[in-house]
């Protein structure tokens, strides 16, 4: 089935590590992207999107993402995590076609210590 | 302030006792969507509405049904909730109809309900 994936459902860090978080999605053609985060008891906000052109997206708070179309991947990395980016992250396609239609992965949950 | 404003926030019920979860936005947003947040399932579509009048199914629509009467409003309707129905509710709303990918999805701040 078509679908989105992100690889790790729960990943701790300390502060100051590197992030890198997966995504990768089933569905072929062109593919609208994003990343969404939700902050603990908040709604979910956008960090950044790909729609086409640099497959290196920057997005807000220190945030990028590379899009590799031959790896159907879209990961989201950070160079150096702070605590306030303890937060529930999801990736979501719109795939070719389906305009209206956001599809989103599981969430991976990211704990960052002091 | 520009904002999706869901109520209640928190709700429990008993299963077969209709329930409404409103939802209203004052961005003048053409496009709606009602998702649902589960653990390791992330956010499903059960409904969106491309402009008044206009309701169309999303992927997990059975057991709900949504009404766009008015643009501002798109409340969620169980008409017997059931306890598999337990989850948090999110609205959504979005400037471009038929558009989504153009413009970022404004969400509301949830809707815990749990049905016993």
């Amino acid at each position: 089935a078509q679908s989105v994936s992100q690889h790790n459902h729960h990943v701790i860090l300390s502060e100051a590590a590197s992030l890198e978080l997966g995504c990768n999605y089933s569905y072929g053609g062109t593919v609208n992207l994003f990343w969404y985060v939700q902050y603990p008891g908040q709604h979910l906000q956008l960090l950044l999107k790909y729609f086409s052109g640099d497959p290196l997206v920057k997005g807000i708070k220190g945030f990028e993402a590379e899009f590799i179309k031959s790896k159907f991947s879209f990961n989201l990395r950070k160079p150096s995590v702070q605590w306030s980016d303890t937060a529930e992250y999801f990736c979501a396609v719109i795939p070719s076609g389906g305009y209206n239609k956001l599809i989103f992965g599981a969430g991976t949950r990211l704990a960052v210590h002091p | 302030e520009a904002q999706v404003t869901q109520n209640p926030r928190y709700l429990i019920t008993v299963t077969g006792k209709k329930l409404t979860v409103t939802c209203s936005q004052n961005m003048n947003h053409e496009y709606m969507s009602w998702y649902r947040q589960d653990p390791g399932l992330g956010l499903r579509q059960i409904y969106y509405s491309m402009n008044v009048e206009v309701t169309d199914k999303g992927d997990v629509p059975e057991g709900y049904k949504v009404s766009r009467k008015e643009k501002r409003n798109f409340p969620l309707i169980l008409e017997s909730p059931s306890p598999n129905q337990t989850s948090l509710y999110f609205c959504a709303s979005s400037v471009d109809r038929g558009r989504v990918y153009n413009s970022p999805l404004h969400f509301g701040n949830g809707t815990r309900l749990t049905v016993t």
